[in-house]
């Protein structure tokens, strides 16, 4: 059971550059997130979803996108990526028996 | 509406020494209770986590931590600290998915504490 699994771990972006953040999870969760670690600042939540076709915004939504298709997969779009969002992204998947699992973490810089 | 607040940004200890950190809440809907632990450049591991029942919730590594509602508090504690026990911790809270209205069990994270163990 591979549980959540985030890809890439580590990325250098360029100002302005778009990437992708994907995110996969094996345990058929309906309930998947987004979230951004910055030193001092704990980790908000960027989007979540609730099923396959739901998506919605959470406290720091600006600058990303998302989508879900399935219910496996959740990725993380940066449009045009600005140093501010130079962070640590990490996916989240929760059961219906409330546990939550993330994924390793991808570390992001934008230079 | 939920929100977390660690007191403490940096807590340090002696090896050997009680391990307390603090967590307040609040939540509109009950409240579901966890603390992680993060080592540098790790991912999240979860401690323990509090949901219904017994209030007093033990944990891995000899954490436990107790739900007191009066209180709106979650704090963590460990009767003994060791070396390996330096960390950054985070508390955070959700409503539960059946009945949680539209949180949608989503976690809130408290600011988080880094813990420094001194030998």
């Amino acid at each position: 059971n591979a549980g959540v699994t985030q890809t890439p771990k580590f990325r250098i972006l360029k100002i302005g550059q778009s990437m992708t953040l994907q995110c996969t999870q094996d345990m058929n969760h309906n309930y998947m997130y987004w979230y951004r670690q910055d030193p001092g600042m704990g980790l908000k939540l960027i989007y979540y979803s609730v099923g396959a076709g739901i998506t919605d915004k959470g406290e720091v939504p600006n600058g990303y996108n998302v989508s879900r298709s399935t219910t496996e997969d959740f990725p993380l779009r940066l449009e045009l990526a600005a140093p501010s969002q130079t962070s640590v992204y990490f996916c989240a998947s929760r059961s219906s028996g409330n546990t939550i699992y993330f994924g390793e973490g991808s570390w992001l810089t934008v230079v | 509406a939920q929100s977390v607040t660690q007191l403490g940004s940096h807590v340090s200890v002696s090896e050997g020494a009680l391990v307390l950190l603090r967590c307040n809440y609040s939540s509109s809907v009950p409240p579901y209770l966890f603390w992680y632990v993060q080592y540098p450049n790790q991912g999240l591991q979860l401690l323990l986590k509090y949901t219904t029942g017994a209030t007093l919730v033990k944990g891995i590594n000899g954490f436990e931590a107790e739900f007191k509602k009066s209180e709106t508090s979650f704090h963590l504690t460990k009767p003994s600290a060791h070396m390996s026990d330096a960390a950054e911790y985070f508390c955070a809270v959700s409503g539960p998915l059946v009945g949680g209205g539209t949180s949608y069990g989503k976690l809130t994270f408290g600011q988080g504490t880094i813990l420094t163990v001194h030998p």
